[in-house]
């Protein structure tokens, strides 16, 4: 079975500095990733995904990750937080055949950004 | 394009009663995802339609069900409420019948409250 964890439940960071959030997935086959932030209150929003190819993909809001098949990881990557950046993160894996349209979540990490 | 839309976004109800919750995807994405969001327990996949037909579902009691119309809009029933189905429901649309295969756009959630 697919699971995703998200070792670091809380993490703060100063405003302007890099932000790395962790992401270990199981998978047995090729795993198809997702970043989602999500704001108090509100629903998902998609920063980024991996499907194939290049390992470094770009996101929105100036956010990336880098997939890593040797360590199952797919962490979230941005150098420079703002403020509005402060949110809950998820990391989530889907999947192909029988199980597509049902992605597994992290627990989720929730940014603090200190000004 | 409009995005996904979940009506009613608050919901309060008294244990023993049942609910329904709607969920309009983006027009044109035929397949709907359904979430359900709680602090202990996170994201978990509730069931997934595609052309008004259940493709998937997860790990939950036969209380909660779900059905799709032809115009791909979704709705959700719990019935018997308890107190533990209090939680953040989101709907999750995508243009295939795996979400895996298409990015899944969120809904904003309808929050439940059961008393």
């Amino acid at each position: 079975a697919q699971s995703v964890t998200q070792p670091d439940i809380h993490i703060t960071v100063s405003e302007g500095a890099s932000l790395e959030l962790r992401c270990n997935y199981s998978y047995g086959a090729t795993p198809y990733l997702f970043w989602y932030v999500q704001s108090p209150g509100q629903g998902l929003q998609l920063l980024l995904k991996y499907f194939s190819g290049d390992t470094l993909v770009q996101g929105i809001k100036g956010f990336e990750a880098e997939f890593k098949r040797s360590q199952s990881s797919f962490n979230l990557r941005k150098p420079s937080v703002h403020w509005s950046d402060a949110a809950e993160y998820f990391c989530a894996v889907g999947a192909w055949g029988t199980n597509a349209g049902k992605s597994t979540f992290g627990d989720g990490t929730t940014l603090t950004v200190k000004p | 394009k409009a995005g996904v839309t979940q009506t009613p976004r608050y919901l309060i109800k008294t244990r023993g009663q049942q609910v329904t919750l709607s969920c309009s995807p983006i027009s044109g994405h035929r397949s709907v995802s359904w979430y359900q969001q709680t602090p202990g327990q996170g994201l978990q996949f509730l069931f997934e339609y595609f052309s008004e037909t259940q493709r998937n579902k997860g790990n939950f009691p036969g209380r909660f069900s779900g059905r799709q119309f032809s115009n791909s809009r979704s709705e959700m029933n719990v019935s018997t409420l308890e107190l533990g189905d209090s939680a953040l429901y989101l709907c999750a649309s995508s243009t295939t019948s795996g979400g895996a295969l298409g990015e899944q756009f969120f809904g904003p959630g309808t929050r439940l409250t059961v008393l």
